[in-house]
């Protein structure tokens, strides 16, 4: 079992649509972290938290501890949203490894 | 300020072969991390080095290495090139305490 499980693998929408997209933990972690990642490889970190809620215009990240889970939310979805979206932990403070979920195909159609 | 960046941005290579790929962190940031990412096997951590010291590694065999240089520019080095060790690799930096910041990555190719 991985370490880090996301779900859905992929997700197709249309523009507009209120996008959820879940996260699961095993381990302890000192943070969670949501990536982007657009075709060509690119690597954009949207979040790093490791309690609550943040947000950063239409993209809303929450953590549950207790429950070991996280959600990524994006508002008034838009086609330029299409990505691969990856959640990633690390273990420790003071440590930089980055373990990874296998990351959410998401396509907004228009 | 400039953001990380990594040459060569591709590279093709004969088995067999060895490679050295190159990353150049955020002024300022003292932790480098690479990664590689495969079809099949998704992200997977290689190693981060901190004030040029490495700090951590992953699973990965000995021919894969790296360095870090006092101005924290950071190299890694695959030797005895296998046609698995085609990836896209990814370098990023850090200040130590805070997210990661990614590269955009050096395609290898091994033919």
């Amino acid at each position: 079992k991985n370490e880090v499980e996301q779900s859905p693998q992929n997700l197709t929408a249309q523009e507009g649509e209120f996008i959820t997209i879940n996260c699961s933990y095993s381990v302890g972690i000192s943070a969670l972290h949501w990536l982007q990642q657009h075709p060509g490889g690119g690597i954009v970190s949207l979040f790093m938290l490791s309690s609550g809620k943040k947000k950063h215009g239409r993209l809303i990240a929450t953590i549950n501890i207790q429950e070991k889970h996280s959600s990524l939310h994006i508002t008034a979805s838009h086609p330029r949203d299409s990505a691969v979206y990856i959640c990633a932990v690390t273990s420790n403070f003071g440590n930089e490894k980055l373990t990874f979920g296998t990351g959410t195909r998401l396509t907004i159609i228009p | 300020k400039a953001g990380v960046t990594q040459t060569p941005r591709y590279l093709i290579k004969t088995r067999g072969q060895q490679v050295t790929l190159s990353c150049s962190p955020i002024s300022g940031h003292r932790s480098v991390s690479w990664y590689q990412q495969t079809p099949g096997q998704g992200l997977q951590f290689l190693f981060e080095y901190f004030s040029e010291t490495q700090r951590n590694k992953g699973n990965f065999p000995g021919r894969f290495s790296g360095r870090q240089f006092s101005n924290s520019r950071s190299e890694m080095n695959v030797s005895t090139l296998e046609l698995g060790d085609s990836a896209l690799y990814l370098c990023a930096s850090s200040s130590g305490e805070d997210e990661q910041y990614f590269g955009p990555g050096t395609r290898l190719t091994v033919t």
